[in-house]
């Protein structure tokens, strides 16, 4: 089975910098991805690594090291649009099957105040 | 990007009856599409996957009889929650995967469904 561990929340002042730690165990490893979910909203994706080491996309920045099972996302110059939930995910092993699914993590809530 | 679409965004019903729940492809094929549930502040879990022109996968816990998916082409996948309660109250979202099988292949999700059943 796989499963990701995530803080429940984090809250954090505009313009400071957040990250967020993810860590996983799975069965096979095929990459750990984040996504930003709005309340109300679907989730929509942020960052992926498949490799060790930092992957930055603007103000978000994403890191991975596969021999500790873990991740964090970093988000900078916080906003406060940038409040939202934020979910680590990892894909599903299943390449005979067909399977991609992926396995999410229970999720961080981020609160950015004023 | 690639865009998915769901359509209804939100719906609400009486106990005992269906719903279906589209989710469409715009601007690619996917082969396979997901169905995921998730309740007020938790996690999205996967339902179900579905294969264009076969079954669909269900995980464990998950009853296909009454969640019934249909995948008749490589753009539209239906979910139908059969006999909705009130515990079938949800975010109903899919997903869609560009492409053939691969590593780094990629997923697009749709807006979502809100359900509510009285």
């Amino acid at each position: 089975g796989q499963s990701l561990e995530q803080p429940s929340e984090v809250t954090a002042v505009e313009g400071a910098i957040v990250q967020i730690n993810c860590t996983y165990q799975t069965s096979g490893f095929y990459g750990l991805s984040w996504y930003q979910q709005h309340d109300g909203g679907a989730p929509t994706f942020l960052s992926y690594n498949a490799l060790d080491g930092l992957e930055e996309t603007g103000r978000f920045s994403s890191f991975l090291s596969r021999s500790d099972s873990y991740g964090y996302l970093l988000l900078q110059e916080l906003q406060m649009k940038d409040s939202a939930s934020y979910f680590c995910a990892v894909r599903d092993p299943g390449f005979a099957a067909g399977r991609r699914a992926l396995t999410f993590g229970s999720g961080t809530r981020l609160q950015v105040q004023p | 990007g690639a865009v998915v679409s769901q359509h209804p965004s939100w719906v609400i019903c009486k106990s005992g009856t269906s719903v279906k729940i589209e989710c469409r492809s715009l601007d690619f094929q996917a082969t396979t599409m997901f169905w995921y549930r998730q309740f007020p502040k938790q996690s999205l879990m996967l339902m179900a996957t579905s294969n264009e022109g076969s079954k669909a996968t269900y995980e464990q816990g998950v009853e296909k009889d009454k969640f019934l998916i249909n995948h008749a082409s490589l753009t539209l996948s239906t979910l139908t929650v059969t006999s909705a309660h009130p515990e079938d109250s949800s975010f109903y979202i899919c997903s869609a995967r560009e492409g053939l099988a691969g590593v780094l292949d990629t997923q697009y999700f749709g807006p979502g469904t809100r359900l509510t059943v009285l």
